[in-house]
């Protein structure tokens, strides 16, 4: 059973910092990864997503990578603003068929003024 | 461009009532649709989802039922909700045959007292 844990739970910074929230996988085996923002009391808006022959994927001040063997991705967050402050999910989709995305809890971000 | 719609937006039932959530897109056919729910101090949860009109798949055992009436329309529903049933319920959609990249909508907040 496919396990996604998002390490820390929560984060507080400075604005202007480069940060990176991390996302790690129990099964390898895995079709694609994908970032998503949730603001709070709202739905989530798709950041990034990263196939699994892919390495890395940019978006304006996002940038996501995937290390599939090893299990893990990263989203990193150039010069952050406080409106960057939310909860950024990570989901795993495990094949080409089907729609199965497993999600991980989340790290709720913080960027202070 | 494609929207997607969940009402109502908030909900408060009693114990034993039924429920009826429902979730529409609009600028786009044959969308593949999705239920989730997100529970305090859990992940999002993949409760139904649906590639067609009448065509629903269950991913989780429990008293809750979904039906896709219409290509863009798709319902949540429960004879009698439990307290467990409280959560953040999120409708999403996905272009059938395009990128797996879902757009969710922006929840409904149900409270089983």
């Amino acid at each position: 059973k496919q396990e996604v844990t998002q390490i820390p739970a929560a984060l507080s910074v400075p604005e202007g910092e480069n940060l990176v929230l991390n996302c790690s996988f129990t099964d390898s085996a895995i079709y694609n990864l994908q970032w998503f923002r949730q603001d709070p009391g709202k739905g989530l808006t798709s950041l990034l997503l990263i196939q699994s022959s892919q390495r890395e994927q940019t978006s304006g001040r996002l940038n996501a990578s995937l290390d599939k063997s090893s299990g893990r991705s990263t989203l990193y967050i150039a010069a952050s603003q406080p409106g960057d402050s939310a909860t950024y999910l990570c989901a795993v989709k495990r094949g080409s068929s089907g729609s199965r995305l497993t999600f991980g809890e989340g790290t709720q971000l913080t960027v202070n003024p | 461009s494609q929207t997607i719609h969940q009402w109502p937006a908030t909900l408060v039932q009693p114990v034993g009532s039924p429920l009826s959530l429902e979730c529409t897109v609009e600028g786009t056919s044959n969308p593949n649709l999705y239920w989730y729910r997100q529970a305090a101090g859990r992940g999002l949860q993949l409760l139904f989802y649906s590639v067609g009109i009448g065509q629903i798949s269950s991913e989780v055992p429990q008293n809750l039922s979904a039906s896709r009436p219409q290509d863009r329309q798709f319902i949540l529903s429960s004879k009698k909700l439990l307290l467990s049933d409280s959560g953040f319920y999120l409708c999403a959609w996905r272009l059938a045959g395009g990128t797996d990249t879902q757009y969710f909508g922006p929840g409904t907040r149900l409270t089983v007292l």
